[in-house]
């Protein structure tokens, strides 16, 4: 699976918009992007899924460049209980192990 | 509906013992997955049981740590003779591998203490 790059941390203020990149510049083309999150002391939580077409579903969007290699998961309007570690992932969709990386440690701040 | 289940949610033992973990999945799920995540440390993929193939232990860190998964449902995660690097939290998720997403579910983990 191909291996991503995220920002360790970021902030955002309450009730704006969060923006969280990630590169994946390996991708292939049969791999998938996933985004997930760990909110403290809490198991992961899946939040969206793309190939190549821009997502959204009732927690986020998720904006996939044309060429694949970058994508932005966008949270439109970030609440304290959104502050969380996000993970970006690239798989295949043929089930097996999710590979983490260490994520971005997202703040939202009052 | 009833998400994924793990048991105990903290366990404390002494080096040297055997402990187990429990997971029970999302009932019809088929896949079944074992995670750990130290402190500080991101998380490690651990084991993989998909229907009744043989599973992937790719992750598996040393022969000391076995899964099993009886009847397709619940899953046991054993290690044994526990050293202080075994100190985690030990993540299970299951996904139901009909959908196209194979969106996997976590559940809220077991924090194990090695004293």
């Amino acid at each position: 699976d191909a291996k991503t790059t995220q920002p360790p941390s970021m902030d955002c203020a309450e009730g704006r918009a969060a923006n969280l990149p990630c590169n994946h510049s390996t991708i292939s083309g049969n791999e998938y992007v996933y985004w997930y999150r760990q909110i403290h002391s809490q198991g992961p939580q899946y939040i969206i899924h793309g190939l190549k077409n821009n997502e959204t579903n009732e927690m986020a969007s998720l904006i996939i460049t044309e060429d694949r290699k970058s994508s932005t998961l966008i949270l439109p309007h970030a609440t304290l209980r959104d502050t969380a570690v996000y993970y970006c992932i690239v798989r295949n969709n043929q089930g097996g192990k999710l590979i983490f990386g260490q994520g971005t440690e997202l703040s939202v701040k009052p | 509906g009833a998400g994924v289940s793990q048991s105990p949610s903290n366990k404390v033992t002494e080096k040297g013992k055997d402990v187990e973990l429990r997971c029970d999945p999302i009932s019809g799920h088929t896949a079944l997955y074992w995670y750990r995540q130290s402190l500080g440390q991101g998380l490690e993929f651990l084991i993989y049981f998909q229907g009744n193939s043989a599973p992937d232990k790719s992750g598996l860190p040393s022969d000391r740590f076995s899964a099993e998964r009886t009847g397709g449902s619940v899953s046991t995660l054993t290690i044994q003779r526990t050293q202080q690097e075994d100190s985690a939290v030990y993540l299970c998720a299951s996904s139901s591998k009909r959908a196209s997403t194979d969106t996997q579910y976590f559940g809220p983990g077991t924090r194990l203490t090695v004293l």
